[in-house]
């Protein structure tokens, strides 16, 4: 256990359905991230919360909209998702963005889109 | 992109040492090395990382050259649970940098 938490954990939707990630970090972290893990690509940095603010977007779609509502909890809302978007999306926090600040990942959420 | 070149994969006999070599001949003076691995469909778990020194934690030994431009992780008895893929990081020291994970090394701990 690393102190993140994900759910749901397994996620089948159709296209034109609008679907929400969670994720729960109970670590007293100030920085929430969210990642993309494709099959047998890298891990995709997608967006990075520091203090509730968003501090990085890497060109994501707009059919992903990020939530962080306080520093514990951050959410990936999902709408009009293509079949391509079938993916295991990971949560991470850490202390704060710094290069020292370690991140620590959730177990992550295996999304399929039919 | 990764800034770091790492074989795809290796392979260990469990309880021996697993030695898993890093290029990153590219490092800045003030980038660190991090090493994460994943295990099969869950998330990236943190090892260790480094700057200059050799570091040690419960988990394992990093091992980096003096000039900087390679590194090892070292596992000292490998069991069959370390079976993942290992990847090594180097992260710059300015502002909000990001982990960029390469393709990493599976490594296979066979009993």
């Amino acid at each position: 256990e690393t102190g993140v938490t994900q759910t749901p954990r397994h996620l089948v939707m159709g296209m034109t359905n609008k679907k929400s990630l969670k994720c729960e970090q109970h670590l007293g972290h100030n920085a929430m991230y969210w990642y993309k893990q494709s099959a047998k690509k890298p891990l995709e940095l997608m967006f990075v919360y520091s203090l509730e603010e968003r501090v990085e977007n890497n060109s994501v779609p707009s059919r992903f909209s990020p939530e962080c509502p306080n520093s514990s909890h951050l959410f990936l809302h999902l709408h009009t998702l293509q079949p391509e978007d079938s993916a295991l999306y990971l949560c991470a926090s850490s202390q704060d963005v710094g290069v020292t600040d370690t991140q620590y990942f959730g177990p992550g959420t295996r999304l399929t889109v039919l | 992109d990764a800034k770091t070149t790492q074989p795809p994969s290796m392979d260990c006999a469990e309880g021996r040492a697993a030695n898993l070599p890093c290029n990153h001949s590219t490092i800045s003076g003030n980038e660190y090395v991090y090493w994460y691995r994943q295990i099969h469909s869950q998330g990236p778990q943190y090892i260790i990382h480094g700057l200059k020194n050799n570091e040690t934690n419960e988990m394992a030994s990093l091992i980096i050259t003096e000039d900087r431009k390679s590194s090892t992780l070292i596992l000292p008895h490998a069991t069959l649970r370390d079976t993942a893929v290992y990847y090594c990081i180097v992260r710059g020291a300015s502002g909000n940098t990001p982990l960029v994970f390469g393709k990493g090394t599976r490594l296979s701990v066979i009993a």
